[in-house]
């Protein structure tokens, strides 16, 4: 069971917002940054995000991030067929010292 | 080319050892924290293990301590995982990145472990 709690899928249609909750605790989320990652079936993951709310170059700013607490979020603007895939949240935890992900969230473009 | 290129995949029996390797090429490998994540069959992503520039800190997941050994050689910019004891629940693609957490990241394509009699 994953550290770090995501829903396990989210649909939306073409064209719509779709956001991605992320929920930890104090030693992980509360304490450190959060980076989300996207992963298409059978391909290495990719950071879409950095310290919280980053963006990589070469991410579209269609790619958003946010934390408040021990909660972080990834918002996904202007849905395109092509953002099927699934998003996993990740960060350290202190309590632990190792890093923890999300169980991951399968993105749906109706 | 900036790439990670994992290697040393394959079959081996439970309990027995691998030697995964992750070489760097296109970058300073000296400067970056490198880590080992793995993702079973149909599942999520799991943190393994990371190490930091001259290697002296590594951090383990707890399921993995005193099995595995992280290790990296900056003269061959080269990372490692030496993996012992292994068992079903090992089987995974195990993937090595730089810079996990920050701009600059970057992963490997991944290289097959499976664990099975």
């Amino acid at each position: 069971q994953a550290v770090l709690t995501q829903p396990p899928s989210v649909s939306a249609a073409p064209g719509q917002k779709v956001t991605i909750s992320c929920s930890g605790s104090s030693p992980n989320i509360g304490n450190n940054y959060v980076s989300w990652y996207q992963q298409f079936p059978g391909t290495a993951p990719k950071l879409l995000i950095y310290d919280n709310n980053k963006r990589p170059s070469g991410i579209p700013d269609r790619f958003s991030g946010s934390k408040s607490g021990t909660s972080a979020t990834l918002g996904i603007t202007g849905l395109q067929t092509g953002d099927e895939a699934d998003y996993y949240c990740g960060t350290w935890d202190d309590s632990l010292s190792a890093g923890v992900f999300g169980g991951g969230t399968k993105l749906t473009v109706l | 080319e900036v790439q990670l290129v994992e290697s040393g995949g394959g079959l081996v029996q439970p309990g027995g050892s691998l030697r995964l390797s992750c070489a760097a090429s296109g970058f300073t490998f000296t400067i970056y924290w490198v880590t080992w994540v793995r993702q079973a069959p149909g599942k999520g992503l799991e943190w393994v293990a990371n190490i930091n520039q001259d290697g002296s800190e590594k951090y383990y997941v707890d399921s993995v301590k005193g099995r595995f050994t992280i290790s990296r050689d900056n003269a061959k910019n080269s990372l490692y995982l030496q993996m012992n004891s292994l068992r079903a629940e090992d089987t995974a693609v195990y993937y090595c990145a730089r810079a996990l957490y920050t701009d600059g990241g970057l992963w490997g394509q991944g290289t097959l472990v499976t664990v099975s009699s």
